[in-house]
């Protein structure tokens, strides 16, 4: 069955810090990749995805991702951390030749210390 | 442009009790989706509308829960009778386009949701 980890439950960072934040998905083919970023109250908000071409994806407010395709990863980067980047970040994957149903990871949550 | 729309935000209710959430998508959208999300979990799809019909209901407890997307709009999720374990955030979110067998790159909007507490 289709799957998306996301070892990471926590992580806490200094301000102006770089960021990584990991997800690794098990599927039999290349899946659609997303992240999301969801603040306290708020909806699921869109970063960034990936559905074919380069592997190296930019996305919204400095965040970029990588789909490494030997290691089934899709981690999130960001170069200088903001303290409003303080949130819950979902790793998801989409299933091509389906529906459009997302099979989301359990979140990390990014904590940012002044 | 307007997002998603849910009402209520927040919901307390007794176990054994019903309730019952609202969702307009954005404007022209003809997919909707629900999601129910527990606290320390990712979302997971309960339900997809396209247009007024569903494309899957797969994972969507069929004796308590319903849902319906009459005249392809908004939508309400119903929960008759609630139990402990439904206590989650609903999420509602929307796509533009219809998935119809071929490969949809259609991005998700999701609403604020609403956050359920069963005592």
């Amino acid at each position: 069955a289709q799957s998306v980890t996301q070892p990471d439950i926590h992580i806490t960072v200094s301000e102006g810090a770089s960021l990584e934040l990991r997800c690794n998905y098990s599927y039999g083919a290349t899946p659609y990749l997303f992240w999301y970023v969801q603040s306290p109250g708020q909806g699921l908000q869109l970063l960034l995805k990936y559905f074919s071409g380069d592997t190296l994806v930019q996305g919204i407010k400095g965040f970029e991702a990588e789909f490494k395709r030997s290691q089934s990863s899709f981690n999130l980067r960001k170069p200088s951390v903001h303290w409003s980047d303080a949130a819950e970040y979902f790793c998801a994957v989409g299933l091509p030749h389906n529906t459009d149903k997302l099979i989301f990871g359990t979140g990390t949550r990014l904590q940012v210390f002044p | 442009e307007a997002g998603v729309a849910q009402s209520p935000r927040y919901k307390i209710i007794e176990k054994r009790q019903s309730v019952a959430f609202w969702c307009n998508p954005i404007s022209g959208h003809a997919t909707l989706y629900w999601y129910q999300q527990i606290l320390g979990q990712g979302p997971k799809l309960l339900i997809q509308f396209q247009n007024n019909g569903v494309v899957d209901d797969s994972q969507l407890p069929k004796d308590r829960f319903s849902a319906e997307r009459l005249k392809g709009v908004d939508s309400t999720l119903k929960i008759q009778p609630a139990k402990l374990e439904d206590s989650a955030v609903y999420l509602c979110a929307s796509s533009l386009f219809e998935t119809g067998g071929l490969i949809s790159t259609d991005t998700q909007y999701f609403g604020p949701g609403t956050r359920l507490t069963v005592l």
